[in-house]
């Protein structure tokens, strides 16, 4: 299966700090990334879709100002979540999609607490 | 009425049975299906995938797709208490040039039990 590398495994930040998490696609070059996020006892949520050198999609009641992400490579995308709060707390997985329609893998996904 | 539904368990089966799981999905034009396992704290992983009407089966998993009734499957054969998880059916809806997203159910918790 595809190889996905995703950093960091969690984080415990302060509120109003920021924190970017990282994806990246070992094996494969990643033209769509897929954002999610899962809260606790409930299913992933897309958050955006972002294609390489482009803005990202953002799904309804996402902010795109709170949660950049760059995708400036084929392996590479960030999330980077801004002045962060408790109510952020979630576990972030991303999903980078390649050329072919092969079904989608995942990142081992960022646990990030926010105090 | 939700893209992808899911009855949240807890399915709870005894080990070396049969484990069925079970989602219905509202977009008649969904044309892919996979099922996903996700054991607590960790990312999903696939498990199969499935296109056509009928059954697919690899190893002890077997998915079942029928789009006239909006249903895929999963069955699990000789279960074991490894498979105890939270098992995520997700679709792929008719492509619409925006990349293929997955729409996520919220997925069954599955136990097995000694």
């Amino acid at each position: 299966g595809a190889v996905v590398s995703q950093h960091p495994s969690w984080v415990i930040c302060k509120s109003g700090t920021s924190v970017k998490i990282e994806c990246r696609s070992l094996d494969f070059q990643a033209t769509t990334m897929f954002w999610y996020r899962q809260f606790p006892k409930q299913s992933l949520m897309l958050m955006a879709t972002s294609n390489e050198g482009s803005k990202a999609t953002y799904e309804q009641g996402v902010e795109k100002d709170k949660f950049l992400i760059n995708h400036a490579s084929l392996t590479l995308s960030t999330l980077t979540v801004t002045s962060a709060h408790p109510e952020d707390s979630s576990f972030y997985i991303c999903s980078p999609k390649g050329y072919d329609n092969s079904p989608l893998h995942f990142g081992n996904g960022t646990r990030l607490t926010v105090t | 009425q939700k893209e992808v539904e899911q009855n949240s368990g807890p399915l709870s089966v005894p080990e070396g049975a049969i484990a069925s799981l079970n989602c219905t999905y509202s977009d008649r034009g969904s044309q892919s299906f996979f099922w996903y396992r996700q054991y607590s704290g960790k990312s999903p992983e696939l498990i199969m995938f499935i296109y056509s009407n009928g059954d697919k089966e690899d190893g002890r998993f077997t998915a079942q797709l029928n789009k006239a009734s909006q249903y895929v499957s999963l069955l699990i054969r000789d279960s074991q208490p490894s498979d105890s998880a939270t098992y995520l059916c997700a679709v792929i809806k008719a492509f619409t040039g925006g990349g293929n997203k997955l729409t996520f159910g919220t997925g069954t918790q599955l136990k097995v039990e000694l």
